[in-house]
């Protein structure tokens, strides 16, 4: 029973324009969410956190919103950049881990941003 | 000047055969971790350890034994390779066993075939 669900494999989006990547949860008991981005042949690499407590993180380009009482978070990503392009993961952590670290990845979506 | 380093790249071998991938961190990191993508790519927790103690121990076959020399350190055996053991399996370390603000930093993964 997977708990997080990214359930568009792939999104392709024209320069400039806005990237948004959609993540759902089925464990109200989530403490933490992550994104992480993946490059192909490399280790995924840290984007983006968002604490439970809060709807909204933002970071430069990047921004997640997370909506508790739909089991939802997004990352928007404006202004989209080829170099965006990548394997972006959503991750969450249960709670009761902050002592071990443990997260609950998605399948992953496939973003491709088109010059 | 990599942070994450695993060892091998790629490994392809018969099934029933016995292996081990290595993983070091030079980030000064207390926690490592193993996971495996499988082939519907979602990315798994399987061991963790935190200062050489493990943490983490999901539902994984006994074949898979995990070896923490020093925290700088985190090795993988597998014995009796089977089919299923296919996967590309990535190692991570984080300062400590938190989530949020200590997100996971990972290897570029070791590639394991079975013939």
């Amino acid at each position: 029973d997977q708990q997080v669900k990214q359930n568009s494999p792939s999104l392709s989006v024209q320069e400039g324009r806005i990237s948004i990547l959609n993540c759902d949860y089925t464990n109200s008991m989530f403490d933490y969410f992550l994104w992480y981005k993946k490059y192909p042949a490399e280790g995924p690499t840290f984007l983006i956190s968002i604490s439970s407590i809060k709807d909204k993180n933002e970071d430069g380009r990047f921004t997640v919103f997370l909506n508790k009482s739909a089991k939802h978070l997004s990352l928007h990503i404006v202004p989209s950049q080829p170099g965006d392009s990548a394997v972006y993961f959503c991750a969450a952590s249960p709670y009761g881990s902050s002592n071990t670290g443990k997260l609950i990845f998605g399948q992953g979506t496939t973003l491709q941003v088109k010059p | 000047d990599t942070a994450v380093s695993q060892t091998p790249k790629y490994l392809v071998t018969q099934m029933g055969n016995d292996k081990s991938i290595k993983c070091e961190q030079n980030l000064g990191h207390d926690t490592m971790y193993w996971y495996k993508q499988d082939s519907k790519k979602f990315l798994k927790i399987m061991f963790s350890y935190n200062n050489k103690e493990l943490i983490i121990n999901e539902t994984v076959p006994n074949r898979f034994s995990p070896k923490s020399p020093d925290k700088a350190h985190l090795n993988l055996h597998i014995n009796s390779l089977e089919l299923g053991d296919s996967a590309v399996y990535f190692c991570a370390s984080s300062p400590g066993p938190g989530t949020g603000n200590q997100p996971q930093h990972f290897g570029d993964g070791t590639r394991l075939s079975i013939l």
